[in-house]
């Protein structure tokens, strides 16, 4: 158990909805990462915050967006979901601001039918 | 960019044998390198890693030692255990400071150790 925890398990949606993903990273850690993992793409970094703020971007679309909240933890938001959004997302969290030190969460597992 | 190409899987082997799963990378600069290990309904887990030229990292028997002349960074192990299955994926920390909060992946090798 890396102690980030990430809800819901699994989340099946229609095309076009939108959901909210939840990650609660590890006590202390400051950062979080938000990562998509999907057959034809393998696993992307998507985004990272620290300390509320912004602080990297990947290959995110605009559909996408996420925020991290006083109490440290995120939330992935995707709207206008397609079917080629069906992937595995995990949440990372590390420490500090850029370490290669991140521990992951079990991950959501979204399917879009 | 940078990027990290594994070894196509699946891997089969039988139990005690020895493990090579192949890595290279491209990458400017002077990245950091990364084993982790993916079990069935689980996240990732860092295996191990090393930051600089020729550093070996090592965890629970596996090894790889990081080879700026080849880019590589091959993961090993002498003798594999039926609890080795899973999937391992090499990835990289960017050297650049406007890269160094993400990992790049390779695309996963699944290993199957066979009793």
């Amino acid at each position: 158990d890396s102690g980030v925890t990430q809800t819901p398990k699994h989340l099946i949606t229609a095309t076009g909805q939108r959901v909210t993903l939840r990650c609660s990273p590890r006590s202390g850690d400051l950062s979080v990462y938000w990562y998509q993992q999907s057959l034809d793409q393998g696993l992307q970094f998507l985004i990272q915050y620290y300390n509320g703020e912004e602080r990297a971007k990947g290959n995110i679309l605009e559909r996408f967006s996420a925020q991290q909240f006083p109490d440290l933890h995120s939330e992935l938001n995707l709207s206008s979901l397609e079917l080629g959004d069906s992937a595995l997302y995990f949440c990372a969290s590390s420490v500090r601001d850029y370490t290669y030190e991140q521990y992951f969460g079990p991950g959501t597992r979204l399917t879009v039918t | 960019g940078d990027s990290v190409t594994q070894m196509e899987g699946p891997v089969t082997l039988s139990e005690e044998a020895f493990l090579t799963i192949n890595c290279t990378y491209t990458a400017t600069g002077y990245p950091s390198l990364f084993w982790y290990v993916q079990y069935p309904g689980e996240g990732l887990q860092l295996l191990l890693k090393a930051t600089k030229a020729d550093d070996k990292g090592s965890n629970k028997g596996f090894e790889a030692t990081y080879r700026k002349e080849t880019t590589s960074f091959h993961l090993e192990k002498g003798s594999v255990q039926v609890s080795d299955s899973a999937v391992y994926f090499c990835a990289l920390s960017p050297g650049h400071p406007q890269g160094a909060q993400k990992l790049v992946f390779g695309q996963g090798t699944r290993l199957t150790i066979n009793p």
